[in-house]
């Protein structure tokens, strides 16, 4: 069975510009989180989605925004990119809102 | 791919060892916790989870202990081998109505020995 799919795999942006992130879950799963890794921490939770819904939000600023569609698929949107965007973006989905995590290999965002 | 374990605490131990890996959790009010596995280039890996109302629990080579009393948990690796060299976290949840909002540690980097 095919697990947590993200794509693109790696991603090179300027400051300034706008990103997309895409995220397919297992099926069957109907929540997706997003999380940032930055190098050499945990990662930090983004979103949850569970249901197309907005279940919670972690303490990004309103230029992180994310959705989920009817097939449970979500995208990850960042606006005006700064340098400090630049992590690795996970995507986790899980059976139900309480349902254990099971992570992609993430999106690795650079930002020059 | 890129190391996950830059700047992390580090514990090296022999093949065939036993591994003990310790967490400090920081939310009185978490009642599910989670270890995680990150190899290199790779998302975390569910190993095992634990809530509040155990102080153990085993899996296939691991156990995780939960001490509430000091919000200590550790995660114990029996006859480590080389796959298991990887950086761990462990992770809390506050199940009632936290949904899958995770608050992960800092991270121990696993180096097995040959």
């Amino acid at each position: 069975d095919a697990g947590v799919t993200q794509s693109p795999t790696h991603l090179i942006k300027t400051r300034g510009q706008q990103v997309t992130l895409r995220c397919s879950p297992i099926s069957g799963h109907k929540s997706v989180s997003w999380y940032q890794q930055v190098l050499g921490q945990g990662p930090q939770f983004i979103f949850q989605y569970y249901e197309k819904e907005e279940r919670g939000r972690g303490n990004f600023p309103d230029r992180f925004s994310a959705r989920q569609f009817p097939n449970y698929s979500s995208e990850l949107n960042v606006n005006a990119l700064l340098l400090g965007d630049s992590a690795l973006y996970l995507c986790a989905s899980s059976l139900a809102y309480n349902s254990p995590l099971h992570f992609g290999n993430g999106t690795r965002l650079t930002v020059t | 791919g890129e190391s996950v374990g830059l700047h992390l605490p580090t514990l090296s131990v022999q093949e065939g060892d036993n591994s003990i890996i310790n967490c400090a959790y920081s939310n009185s009010a978490s009642d599910y916790f989670i270890w995680y596995k990150q190899e290199s280039g790779k998302g975390p890996q569910f190993i095992i989870d634990i809530r509040s109302n155990m102080d153990k629990r085993q899996g296939q080579r691991v156990t995780v202990l939960l001490n509430k009393t000091v919000k200590h948990l550790s995660l114990q690796i029996a006859a480590t081998q080389p796959g298991d060299s990887a950086v761990y976290f462990c992770a809390e949840n506050i199940r009632g109505g936290g949904g899958n909002k995770l608050t992960f540690g800092t991270g121990t980097q696993l180096k097995v020995e040959l």
